[in-house]
């Protein structure tokens, strides 16, 4: 059974940059059979991607983040990361990491079948 | 950006049926997918492909897409099935992963 698992600073100041990891167990991250994303989720609000991985390195990203974001992998310690600078208030919420199937049924999945847990990041001085 | 919009609450008597709307600009023409997301907790995936059920997934959890509207049913609704659910597609045409804005599921 895959388990993601999320970490990271519970608090950052703002304008300073937000960085994650997400440490994946029960399953190869270099299997190359997924893509490997950020989602974030504000207190009492709806769900948000941010962005994916492919092992290869390959990256997607929202448009409305992209210039702030930057996800990697480190297939060794079987892990990916996310960092998002310039953080303001709004960037204030729990942030989630998921498993996406590359494909299944003969095309791509584009749904997310295994998250994290969630980490609560808090922008605040 | 494609926006998908779902009513904000249902309210369920136990054993009853609930169904959840998911209502976006030719939806059928996507594929839809369905979490359910308890306090506290991460969302769960519960209806794939429009209407596929993941293995662990009861088979009281059905989907349909069709026009503009998708649809997840939650049939012999019970005291555990109350959470908020999401439905989520992909649009190459604007946010890729793009998400409904949720709807609570009450069980009366």
């Amino acid at each position: 059974q895959v388990q993601l698992q999320e970490s990271g600073p519970g608090l950052v100041k703002p304008s300073q940059t937000l960085s994650l990891t997400c440490t994946v167990s029960g399953g190869s991250i270099s299997s190359g059979s997924y893509y490997w994303s950020w989602i974030r989720q504000p207190a009492g609000k709806g769900l948000e991607w941010i962005g994916r991985i492919y092992t290869s390195g390959s990256t997607n990203y929202n448009p409305s983040l992209k210039s702030r974001v930057t996800i990697s992998v480190d297939t060794s310690k079987n892990q990916f990361s996310l960092k998002l600078s310039s953080v303001t208030a709004a960037d204030t919420a729990v942030y989630y990491c998921a498993r996406e199937p590359t494909y299944g049924s003969g095309r791509p999945t584009y749904y997310f079948d295994y998250w994290g847990q969630g980490t609560l990041v808090t922008v605040s001085s | 950006s494609y926006v998908l919009t779902q009513p904000p609450s249902v309210s369920v008597a136990p054993g009853k049926t609930a169904r959840i709307t998911c209502g976006g600009n030719n939806i059928g023409s996507k594929s839809v997918h369905w979490y359910q997301q308890k306090p506290g907790q991460a969302p769960v995936l519960v209806i794939y492909y429009d209407s596929d059920r993941p293995s662990g997934i009861p088979e009281r959890f059905s989907g349909s897409n069709s026009g503009n509207t998708a649809t997840l049913t939650i049939s012999r609704v019970e005291a555990g099935d109350e959470a908020d659910y999401y439905c989520q597609v992909w649009d190459s045409s604007s946010d890729p992963y793009v998400f409904g804005t949720g709807t609570k599921v009450t069980v009366l």
